[in-house]
């Protein structure tokens, strides 16, 4: 069985600090994918972020980074010079392979940036 | 613009009283989901679908019911044998491959309250 644990339920930041959002994760499968979603007030959740479990490297996408460590089954997610406009309620997910295949969602780390 | 919608943004139901959400995708994706979302947890599967005319049951389908006549649609009912059905309703879609994750995009969701 799969599982995702986001272990902090809600995190307090003033603008501009840097704020990391852990997720652990349990699997059998040697293949799996690994998700970050965010969750804005307005309830829709955008898709940040996938990694396949052979590719190990590190990922920053502007003040987005992504820290994928299979020996520790964790996969945690920075935010750098965080802003308001971060504020959200961000998931982890987790699938067991390419092709169709269903999501496994943390219960998700709400984010509070306050000016 | 390409995407999903759903439809109510907002909905009320009586108790005793079938209720049908609306999930419509022009990304031509094959599969399309469904997920309940409750306050503080994270989004759990109710059904899923692959291909038109065929859909599986995902973690808590008691008590809905789905059908998929088209490829572009994909409407949930909720019956009256749902329990304790208020909640966050979030459909999303991916395009199934045997080689590329599969990656899901979300709706903005349909907010169900039970009267």
């Amino acid at each position: 069985a799969q599982k995702v644990t986001q272990a902090q339920t809600e995190i307090s930041v003033v603008e501009k600090e840097d704020v990391t959002l852990d997720c652990v994760y349990e699997t059998r499968d040697t293949t799996y994918y690994l998700f970050w979603y965010k969750q804005p007030p307005s309830g829709e959740l955008v898709f940040l972020i996938r990694r396949n479990s052979f590719d190990e490297q590190n990922e920053i996408s502007g003040r987005y980074s992504w820290n994928f460590q299979k020996s520790t089954s964790s996969f945690n997610f920075t935010i750098t010079a965080s802003q308001v406009v971060d504020s959200a309620v961000y998931f982890c997910a987790l699938s067991p392979g390419p092709g169709y295949s269903t999501l496994t969602f943390g219960k998700g780390t709400m984010l509070l940036v306050s000016p | 613009d390409g995407g999903i919608t759903q439809s109510p943004k907002y909905l009320f139901r009586k108790e005793g009283q079938n209720v049908t959400l609306s999930c419509e995708q022009n990304l031509n994706h094959d599969a399309m989901y469904w997920y309940r979302q409750d306050p503080g947890q994270g989004l759990r599967l109710i059904y899923y679908s692959q291909i038109v005319n065929d859909f599986q049951k995902g973690d808590i389908a008691e008590g809905y019911s789905v059908s998929r006549e088209k490829k572009e649609s994909f409407p949930l009912t909720v019956t009256s044998a749902q329990k304790n059905p208020t909640a966050f309703y979030l459909c999303a879609s991916s395009s199934r491959t045997s080689t590329t994750p599969d990656t899901q995009y979300f709706g903005p969701g349909t907010r169900l309250t039970v009267l």
